[in-house]
């Protein structure tokens, strides 16, 4: 199975921030790779699909970048509306796998 | 735009079975793969099954893998998991959700449902 290691688990960060998060794969998944939004008692959220590009519907602060095995989240300026946790999923083989997640907290 | 609404969880003693539902509206069911996500109280996202829009390519994570039946009624627009010998471990919310290209056997999932909570125990 191919693991996804995201770092940090954790993050707390004040609104208008740059946020990072960081998702690396055990092998190579080219840009198979979707980050998903999901907050408390809610279904996860498809943000960006194939590594780089944004869902129709989300905001333009969100992005993502990469391929290969590292890849790259990043929230332009931090909103309050942001307040989440974040996965990111590798499709690239069976079974599709999801990093640990990133719980993202206001300062 | 699409909608799912899974349906059909709940309490059950280890050892037993349930049926999940996903009824599915709003979009061309028929030529989606489906796909079930789970996830335990306080922990993350796991992939459990995927079925192909013709129901021809079918998959399972090898946790529930002889345990676990992933079909579909593109008639009635559902989805629906069978689940038998539950475990424990098996407690979790338990998505459907969509792979966002048609026909596409794999992708991302752009439409999820709300989740149904199944929990085992005795």
């Amino acid at each position: 199975d191919i693991q996804m290691t995201q770092s940090p688990s954790s993050l707390s960060a004040s609104v208008g921030d740059r946020v990072t998060i960081t998702c690396q794969a055990s092998q190579d998944i080219s840009y198979y790779l979707n980050w998903y939004q999901q907050k408390p008692g809610k279904a996860p959220k498809l943000l960006i699909y194939d590594a780089s590009n944004l869902e129709t519907g989300a905001p333009s602060r969100f992005s993502g970048s990469g391929s290969g095995t590292d890849f790259t989240f990043t929230i332009s300026s931090l909103q309050p509306e942001d307040i989440a946790t974040y996965y990111c999923q590798q499709y690239e083989n069976l079974p599709y796998t999801f990093g640990q997640g990133t719980k993202l907290e206001i300062k | 735009e699409g909608h799912l609404v899974e349906s059909g969880g709940g309490l059950v003693k280890p050892g037993g079975s349930l049926r999940l539902s996903c009824a599915a509206s709003g979009f061309n069911f028929r030529t989606y793969t489906m796909n079930w996500v789970r996830q335990a109280p306080g922990k993350g996202l796991e992939w459990v099954s995927s079925i192909s829009a013709t129901s021809r390519d079918i998959s399972y994570a090898d946790s529930v893998k002889g345990r676990f039946t992933i079909s579909r009624d593109n008639a009635k627009n559902s989805l629906y998991l069978q689940m038998d010998s539950l475990r424990a471990e098996d407690t979790a919310v338990y998505y459907c959700a969509r792979v966002g290209v048609p026909l596409a056997v794999a992708g991302n999932f752009d439409f999820w449902g709300q989740g149904t909570l199944v929990t085992v125990s005795s």
